[in-house]
């Protein structure tokens, strides 16, 4: 069954690295999004992304966030100079044809910034 | 803006009981509501999405409905087994927002 897959797993950087987190949508889904959950909190909502540009975006993906689609199966999140509160699990997901269709979410990029 | 809720946020029950999980949701105006299971450090698995349109879903044991004027949604878990043991998640997709807005999620401990 295809699934979304994300690069890496688990990634420990210091405060005011650039980091790239990759995703790898499911092959024919044409809605891809981006989301976080702090240790012990909701997931939230980051970015969306389609037809190559940000459909829509949170309070929380400021400046020091984009993303990228690099090429025909990558997609990633980059935080420019990450701060100690960018530490979380980042999940990508994708959906088919229409936003509104079932979100499959990938395994998630566990990011420590320190 | 949307809220979601999910109560209670642990459940603990006996292997075999069934289970019943709520989510409530402020603006009825969404298109339609996920619930996700989520393993501890894992990704989140879809189980069910219902349709605003719709009052019900099914899938094997799992059971969801919905009841959107009132902002309410409810999964069923028929007969429950140690493997259901994982935190729930609701999500509600808004009519006017690529975005799915989740609830706090409620933690299930399936005990043998």
């Amino acid at each position: 069954e295809p699934e979304v897959t994300q690069t890496p797993s688990h990634q420990v950087t210091q405060m005011g690295q650039e980091v790239i987190l990759r995703c790898v949508p499911i092959s024919n889904h044409l809605y891809f999004y981006w989301y976080r959950q702090i240790l012990g909190q909701k997931v939230e909502f980051l970015v969306s992304f389609y037809n190559n540009e940000i459909s829509e975006k949170s309070e929380i993906f400021d400046d020091q966030f984009s993303v990228e689609r690099p090429d025909g199966s990558n997609f990633t999140l980059k935080i420019r100079s990450t701060k100690l509160e960018d530490s979380a699990m980042y999940f990508c997901a994708s959906s088919e044809v229409i936003p509104e269709e079932t979100q499959y979410f990938g395994p998630g990029t566990r990011l420590l910034v320190l | 803006k949307q809220e979601v809720t999910q109560i209670p946020a642990a459940l603990s029950v006996p292997e075999g009981e069934n289970l019943v999980l709520n989510c409530s949701f402020t603006d009825s105006a969404i298109y339609n509501l996920q619930w996700f299971r989520q393993d501890p450090g894992k990704g989140l698995t879809s189980l069910l999405l219902i349709q605003s349109s719709q009052r019900e879903q099914t899938s094997g044991r799992l059971n969801a409905s919905l009841d959107k004027s009132s902002g309410r949604s409810t999964l069923y878990i028929a007969a429950s087994q140690p493997g259901d043991s994982a935190t729930y998640l609701c999500a509600v997709f808004k009519a006017a927002g690529n975005k799915l807005t989740f609830g706090g999620g409620t933690r299930v401990l399936v005990k043998p």
